[in-house]
């Protein structure tokens, strides 16, 4: 089945430092990844579209020169937090969709990344 | 703006029990709804994915349904297991292939 893998899988960072997480499918190809955050005992918010190729789209609310997000290739997302504060802390989620398969609805998720930042 | 919400918000049963958890969703505009299964401090597992179209999908012991016209969807599980115990997320698939998810419901299945 589609694989798609994060790294790290958890990180300590101090504040005011930048933190880079990736997002890769492992077994297709993704134009679409999906990056979303998941506070405890809360539901997963989608942050931003991420488009191979292009700008990605944020959410409202979400300020993208603080979450910055390249899809430099069709396998590949990147979710880099600038100047993180302690308020950035919480667990990172990203998803691809399957663009060359024919349950194009399909989502599949990344085993997420927890971000500490002390 | 779509909101989805998920009831009961923890529930716990003796194994063997069959039980339904419900989600309902306040626009009926959606594409598809997907129910998700996740591990404390992992990520999300599909179970099953309901098209717009489609009113029921099955796999082993898990049966959702679909009620698009009144915002509903139950995810039944058959003859629960200690490892069914989880947190399950329902969520709607709406324009640009966009998940909304509920906040879930925490299952435990005792033994």
């Amino acid at each position: 089945g589609a694989v798609v893998s994060q790294h790290p899988s958890w990180v300590i960072c101090k504040s005011g430092t930048s933190v880079k997480i990736e997002c890769r499918s492992l077994d297709f190809q993704a134009t679409t990844m999906f990056w979303y955050r998941q506070f405890p005992k809360q539901s997963l918010m989608l942050m931003a579209t991420s488009n191979e190729g292009s700008k990605a789209t944020y959410e409202q609310g979400v300020e993208k020169d603080k979450f910055l997000i390249n899809h430099a290739s069709l396998t590949l997302s990147t979710l880099t937090v600038t100047s993180a504060h302690p308020e950035d802390s919480s667990f990172y989620i990203c998803s691809a969709r399957d663009s060359g398969g024919g349950r194009t609805d399909t989502q599949y998720f990344g085993p997420g990344t927890r971000l500490t930042v002390l | 703006k779509q909101e989805v919400t998920q009831i009961p918000a923890a529930l716990s049963v003796p194994e063997g029990e069959n039980l339904v958890l419900n989600c309902s969703f306040t626009d009926s505009a959606i594409y598809n709804l997907q129910w998700f299964r996740q591990d404390p401090g992992k990520g999300l597992t599909s179970l099953l994915l309901i098209q717009s179209s489609q009113r029921e999908q099955t796999s082993g012991r898990l049966n959702a349904s679909l009620d698009k016209s009144s915002g509903r969807s139950t995810l039944y599980i058959a003859a629960s297991q200690p490892g069914d115990s989880a947190t399950y997320l329902c969520a709607v698939g709406g324009s640009n292939y966009k998940l909304t998810f509920g906040k879930g419901t925490l299952l435990t299945v005792n033994p």
